[in-house]
């Protein structure tokens, strides 16, 4: 049973547009939502997380943004670059018991000149 | 600080043979978390570990094992091996001080290739 739904599945932005990525997730005991970066060939790298209790948060271009009681949260990537082409994936996971990450199945963004 | 280490970063086997992949946690991480991420898909959680003792494990069968050693290194093992276990293993480290709830890196992942 997927527990984080991704969409995306892939997206194309011009250099200097918005990028959106949406999730959304079914396990209410989730409290900790990170996004993570991956490029071909490596691991994924924690970009930006956010907990329930906050609607949004940026940090620098990217910015998460959280609903609640829709149990949606988004990240929009502004001023994309072509550097930012990478797969992108949410994710879920709670404090109690084992830190299980539960990741969304990836968005593929590619940022064109 | 170095970051998460795997090895190998890459390796080839045939079906029915073992395989053992190798982790290294960041200095003073004392958790380890082994992930399956096949081409085109989020990583799928195996297990986690800390301390030495298996915390959780996801939806595998039997033939995934694993351990972590006094110096919270880890050890991936896999038995009779099929086609479908042609992935990147990944393996995340936490459990630092000062690392906030449920915070993982993840190291750079061993590429398996079954034939």
């Amino acid at each position: 049973q997927q527990q984080v739904k991704q969409s995306p599945q892939s997206l194309i932005v011009q250099k200097g547009g918005i990028s959106i990525i949406n999730c959304a997730y079914e396990n209410t005991a989730f409290d900790y939502f990170p996004w993570y970066q991956q490029f071909p060939g490596k691991g994924p790298a924690l970009l930006i997380a956010i907990r329930p209790d906050v609607s949004e948060k940026k940090e620098g271009r990217f910015t998460i943004s959280f609903n609640k009681s829709a149990k949606q949260f988004s990240l929009h990537i502004m001023d994309s670059q072509p550097g930012d082409s990478a797969t992108y994936f949410c994710a879920a996971t709670y404090s109690g018991g084992y830190q299980k990450v539960t990741f969304g199945t990836g968005t593929k963004l590619q940022v064109i000149p | 600080d170095a970051g998460v280490t795997q090895s190998p970063t890459h390796l080839i086997k045939t079906r029915g043979q073992q395989v053992t992949l190798r982790c290294s946690p960041i200095s003073g991480h004392k958790s380890v978390s082994w992930y399956q991420q096949v081409l085109g898909q989020g990583p799928q959680f195996i297990f986690q570990y800390y301390e030495k003792e298996e915390r959780g494990r996801g939806n595998f069968p039997d033939r995934f094992s694993a351990r972590q050693f006094p110096n919270y290194s880890s050890e991936l093992n896999v038995n009779a091996l099929l086609l479908g276990d042609s992935a990147l293993y990944l393996c995340a480290s936490s459990g630092g001080p000062a690392v906030p709830y449920n915070e993982q890196f993840f190291g750079p992942g061993t590429r398996l290739t079954v034939l």
